[in-house]
């Protein structure tokens, strides 16, 4: 069955710092990944995806993601973190079928300090 | 331009009581989905449609019941609520595929006392 593991369940930051939160898939065929933001109390936002071609791609807000087939991974980045990235973070994975339903991590917290 | 909507937004109810969620998009999305978060196991699949009228389970359906009679409404009823299904619901939407971004209501957070 298809999984996501984001092994990370909380971070804490310094506000400039760099980030990475940690993403890894369980998928037969070739996936489609996601990472979405959910800002307290809010419902959730895409900051990318990856379907095919260039393995990095760039994102909103900053963020980027870069997938490795051989890892199984599709970690996020951000080259300089602002108090306002203080959110949770989730990782997705589609199953196949063709009815785009989403698996999802547990969620990473990400926390920033001033 | 109002998107996907969710009523109510917060809701008490107790053990044994019917409760109905909404969900309205304003997109003529075909694809409608209803998710339940909870601490360490992110969002679950509870039932997906892909059109009016076609509906289907997801990973935790049991205990739910939706229904599709138009394109931009997806209500989830909860036929005799437990507190197991005290959770925060979200509604989301996307036009088709697998590879067209879904879009998330607010959500409903649901107590069941």
């Amino acid at each position: 069955a298809q999984s996501v593991t984001q092994p990370d369940i909380h971070i804490t930051v310094s506000e400039g710092a760099s980030l990475e939160l940690r993403c890894n898939y369980s998928y037969g065929a070739t996936p489609y990944l996601f990472w979405y933001v959910q800002s307290p109390g809010q419902g959730l936002q895409l900051l990318l995806k990856y379907f095919s071609g260039d393995t990095l791609v760039q994102g909103i807000k900053g963020f980027e993601a870069e997938f490795k087939r051989s890892q199984s991974s599709f970690n996020l980045r951000k080259p300089s973190v602002h108090w306002s990235d203080a959110a949770e973070y989730f990782c997705a994975v589609t199953t196949s079928g063709g009815y785009n339903k989403l698996i999802f991590g547990a969620g990473t917290r990400l926390a920033v300090h001033p | 331009d109002a998107g996907i909507t969710q009523s109510p937004r917060y809701k008490i109810t107790e053990t044994g009581r019917q409760v109905t969620l909404m969900c309205h998009q304003t997109w003529s999305h075909s694809y409608m989905f209803w998710y339940r978060q909870d601490l360490g196991h992110g969002l679950r699949l509870i039932y997906y449609s892909a059109a009016a009228d076609i509906t289907d389970k997801g990973e935790v359906p049991d205990g739910y019941v939706v229904s599709r009679s138009k394109t931009e409404n997806f209500p989830l009823t909860l036929e005799s609520a437990t507190r197991s299904q005290t959770s925060v619901y979200f509604c989301a939407s996307s036009k088709t595929g697998t590879d067209n971004e879904q879009f998330f209501g607010p959500g409903t957070r649901l107590t069941v006392l």
